[in-house]
């Protein structure tokens, strides 16, 4: 069995300041992690995915996130929001090699304020 | 040159229609996927195709029934609409392999009154 917990559903940060997404995980096998972020009225687009290499992980748009298996957690990161970040953000975990069995967090919508 | 395309945009339909959601992919993918995205954004998968193939079938009422004439084509079919399915409804496509992401349309906003 897996899940995931975004322990935020909702953050605010200021234009400029970093930004934090935070996301729990269980997984019974080795996971791949994602995350996702979803502009309004459009579908969802791939940030970056873990599976099993780095573990330290950089996406589009400057976020990163970092898998650290001692913590079960796929936080992600960005050193300096931009507005075009706001957005609703997804993390995902699924077992790797199994596309059957993704499973999404419930997600955390960012606001970014200027 | 929209890799995964869904249409309509917006359906708005009376209860007890029957309606369809067509999906296209143009990425060479041969899995194909159905999510359902209710008002509080969470996601909930509904079917998968691999190859034509049915690989998942959530627990979804069977007025909902998927139709694949090839594996670029992934259509969702609707009978006898509820309130209850109003929803943003979005298809995806990826490789089979559960490391590669998936790629999502637009989505399509249905509103059932």
């Amino acid at each position: 069995a897996q899940s995931v917990t975004q322990l935020d559903s909702h953050v605010s940060v200021s234009e400029g300041t970093p930004v934090l997404l935070r996301c729990n995980y269980s997984s019974s096998y080795s996971p791949s992690l994602f995350w996702y972020v979803q502009h309004p009225n459009k579908g969802l687009q791939l940030l970056l995915k873990y599976t099993s290499a780095a573990t330290l992980v950089k996406g589009i748009n400057g976020f990163e996130a970092e898998f650290k298996k001692s913590e079960t957690s796929f936080h992600l990161t960005k050193p300096s929001a931009h507005m075009s970040d706001a957005a609703e953000y997804f993390c995902v975990v699924t077992i790797s090699g199994s596309a059957r069995q993704l499973t999404f967090g419930s997600g955390t919508q960012l606001t970014v304020l200027p | 040159d929209t890799a995964v395309s869904q249409t309509p945009k917006y359906l708005v339909t009376q209860m007890g229609n029957d309606k369809s959601i067509k999906c296209e992919q143009n990425l060479g993918h041969d899995t194909m996927y159905w999510y359902k995205q209710d008002s509080k954004k969470f996601l909930k998968i509904m079917f998968s195709y691999n190859n034509k193939e049915l690989i998942i079938n959530e627990t979804v009422p069977n007025r909902f029934s998927p139709k694949s004439p090839d594996k670029a084509h992934l259509n969702l079919h609707i009978n006898s609409l509820e309130l209850g399915d109003s929803a943003v409804y979005f298809c995806a496509s990826s490789q089979a392999n559960g490391d590669s992401p998936l790629h999502f349309g637009n989505g399509t906003r249905l509103t059932v009154t």
